[in-house]
């Protein structure tokens, strides 16, 4: 198994600012992925954030947007540049431990932007 | 991945079981189906999966048709605990889709005493 942690757990952001979510797995692990949970919606994928390599975003996101970071196995972040406030949302990050089909997720981050 | 079908609600009385269906007619050979749920303001968490033959766990059981177009998630002893949205999502076990989850709307399942 794996637990994660996120932070901040909420935040109410200004349009045009940029917030700097965290996450961060008590083991190493190579798989991560972030996703968005639109109010009332499902969860979407924004992007794979594998430790050694490039992150890869899906249609629809792009890096300039969301810039991820993973400097290492048990960290990574997520920034919302330039928010307006079709990014509230609350964003979650995911794991897949080696050697497992099991993905745990974080708490989320919810975000509000006005 | 191949598309899932649920339906958008259901009601089940606490200490019974409850039966999730999920269609997935387009599954292909080496995709697996996952379910996962989702309690109020929390993250999603993972109930169980499998490929073709029945599985069970601790939380539940999951029936596979054997041609593999539609399953069904069993909570045997449903809890007040279990209200949730349960999604059940079909993806790959390798290559570029593994670990991506495709989240449908799923099943807002309400379990009343």
């Amino acid at each position: 198994s794996a637990v994660i942690s996120q932070k901040p757990s909420r935040d109410i952001c200004q349009r045009g600012t940029s917030l700097t979510i965290q996450c961060q797995v008590d083991s190493q692990v190579t798989m991560m992925f972030w996703y968005r949970q639109q109010p009332g919606q499902s969860l979407t994928l924004i992007a794979t954030a594998n430790q050694g390599s490039e992150a890869t975003y899906e249609s629809g996101f792009v890096i300039d947007k969301f810039p991820i970071s993973r400097p290492n196995l048990t960290f990574s972040t997520l920034t919302v540049s330039n928010m307006s406030p079709e990014d509230s949302s609350i964003y979650l990050c995911s794991v897949v431990p080696q050697g497992t089909y099991e993905q745990y997720f974080g708490p989320g981050t919810r975000l509000t932007v006005t | 991945d191949a598309k899932t079908t649920q339906p958008t609600s259901m009601d089940c009385a606490e200490g019974r079981a409850a039966n999730l269906p999920c269609n997935h007619s387009t599954i292909s050979g080496n995709e697996y189906v996952y379910w996962y749920r989702q309690i109020h303001s929390q993250g999603p968490q993972y109930i169980i999966h499998g490929l073709k033959n029945n599985e069970t766990n601790e939380m539940a059981s999951l029936i596979i048709t054997e041609d593999r177009k539609s399953s069904t998630l069993i909570l045997p002893h449903a809890t007040l605990r279990d209200t949730a949205v349960y999604y059940c999502i079909v993806s790959g076990a390798g290559g570029t889709s593994y670990g991506k989850l495709t989240f449908g709307q799923g099943t807002i399942l309400t379990v009343h005493p």
